[in-house]
């Protein structure tokens, strides 16, 4: 199984700046033959189900702001939010889909 | 728009089965397929299995082998899971999600959620 661990934990960033999570895979994610990176990044808030913002790594899911932006390859990987907004606190989740899929166990992004 | 709308709330004694719905809307049914996720009460995501709706073919987790099963209904547009042999650990929130065409993807829509909960 690839294991997926997010860093950190948990976060606290003021409104406007940037936050910064970590996702690191345990095998490579990046299928060879198309160049793909077979990972994905949600967002979830109380109460509701996870919301799809990244796949592919870094290819933003339609309607999603354009503050948000994923980058890596291989087996580390990063999702950015550029200027942090009240609503977007949320817990975040990545996900990779290379083999059976497996989540990260998630990272808690408050408002400090 | 896409919808995917899942049944009510169960509670279950161990040892009982349950059957979730998951109803699709919005696009054609049969091109993509459904990932199973389940959330314990205050934990994170956990994938449980995928189902094409164009076949039905399935790839379940290891964890889960044993006990679920998932269906789908073309002419109903409806996925199910069942899992059986409950136990006190399977009180979760359980979601259907559409996933790709293949059994490796990654999950655009979501439905709202199922609670179940196992408890003698």
């Amino acid at each position: 199984d690839t294991v997926m661990t997010q860093s950190p934990d948990s976060l606290a960033v003021s409104l406007g700046e940037r936050a910064t999570i970590n996702c690191k895979s345990s095998q490579s994610v990046l299928y060879r033959s198309n160049n793909k990176n077979y990972l994905a990044w949600y967002q979830q808030k109380p109460g509701q189900p996870p919301k799809l913002l990244i796949y592919w790594a870094s290819t933003r899911e339609s309607g999603v702001p354009d503050r948000f932006s994923g980058s890596g390859s291989g087996t580390d990987f990063t999702l950015t939010i550029s200027s942090l907004q009240a609503e977007d606190v949320a817990v975040y989740y990545c996900q990779q889909y290379y083999s059976s899929p497996r989540f990260g166990q998630g990272t808690k992004l408050e408002i400090k | 728009q896409v919808q995917l709308v899942q049944s009510g709330a169960e509670v279950k004694k161990p040892g009982a089965s349950v059957k979730v719905s998951c109803k699709a809307s919005g696009y054609t049914f049969s091109t993509y397929g459904f990932n199973w996720v389940r959330q314990a009460p205050g934990q994170g995501l956990e994938w449980m299995g995928w189902i094409s709706a164009n076949n039905g073919y399935t790839n379940y987790a290891q964890k889960f082998q044993d006990r679920v099963t998932m269906t789908t209904d073309t002419s109903t547009s409806t996925a199910y899971m069942e899992l059986r042999n409950l136990r006190s650990a399977d009180t979760a929130i359980y979601y259907c999600a559409r996933g790709g065409g293949h059994e490796f993807s990654h999950s655009d829509y979501w439905g709202q959620g199922t609670l179940v909960t196992v408890s003698s």
